[in-house]
């Protein structure tokens, strides 16, 4: 079974560049996520979704950062305008409640801001 | 603000040994533990998971929660080079929050 694929997987920008994640979740998982994760700090959820309904996105920054999953399938993440904090992995995952809503990851998207 | 706490460690462990791993959480009512080992570089993936009271064993590992201490482990016995990985507690509140993980070093 393939996992979850992310592109790109490594991302340099300038502060105030724009820059987008694409992920496909893993077939048949309805439910995806976007955590990103600094270095040395746990994984922290932007945004989830359930098919192509937002769930939860009140650690989503508004101002710069959007996400959308139109067919309930793909996703992808952008940030417009980014800042220098902004670098981070970013990981997608996606989960399915018929295997007890494990949350399975991608590899990741390395993005510096420079 | 919910919160999961770990050690940031370096635990360092002989090859062999017993590494023990904890983390304590702040929201009662959280009903869902999960550990993930996540290798540099790389993303996390799921070791185990745990809802209920008690200790669950899979291999080398042992997870162990403590409702009422808000307090969950784990135990990684005859600890290898391998091992060797950041390990994150994750707590399944209205959404899954992760701890900053500890860093577990197995030396020969």
């Amino acid at each position: 079974e393939a996992g979850v694929a992310q592109s790109p997987r490594y991302k340099i920008i300038e502060k105030r560049q724009s820059v987008a994640f694409w992920c496909n979740p893993i077939s048949g998982h309805a439910t995806l996520y976007w955590y990103q994760q600094i270095l040395g700090q746990g994984p922290k959820l932007l945004i989830q979704f359930q098919n192509n309904g937002v769930v939860d996105d009140s650690q989503l920054p508004k101002d710069r950062f959007s996400a959308e999953r139109l067919k309930g399938v793909d996703s992808t993440l952008k940030i417009q305008p980014a800042k220098l904090e902004d670098s981070a992995v970013y990981l997608c995952a996606s989960s399915s409640m018929t295997d007890g809503n494990t949350i399975y990851f991608g590899e990741g998207s390395w993005l510096t801001v420079v | 603000q919910k919160e999961v706490e770990q050690n940031s460690g370096p635990l360092s462990v002989p090859e062999g040994a017993i590494a023990s791993l904890n983390c304590t959480y702040s929201d009662r009512g959280s009903q869902s533990f999960f550990w993930y080992r996540q290798y540099s570089g790389k993303s996390p993936e799921l070791i185990m998971s745990i809802y209920s009271n008690g200790d669950k064993e899979d291999g080398r590992f042992t997870a162990q929660l403590n409702k009422a201490s808000q307090y969950v482990s784990l135990l990684i016995r005859d600890s290898q080079p391998s091992d060797s990985a950041t390990y994150l507690c994750a707590v399944d509140t209205d959404k899954l929050i992760f701890g900053t993980g500890t860093r577990l070093q197995v030396f020969p």
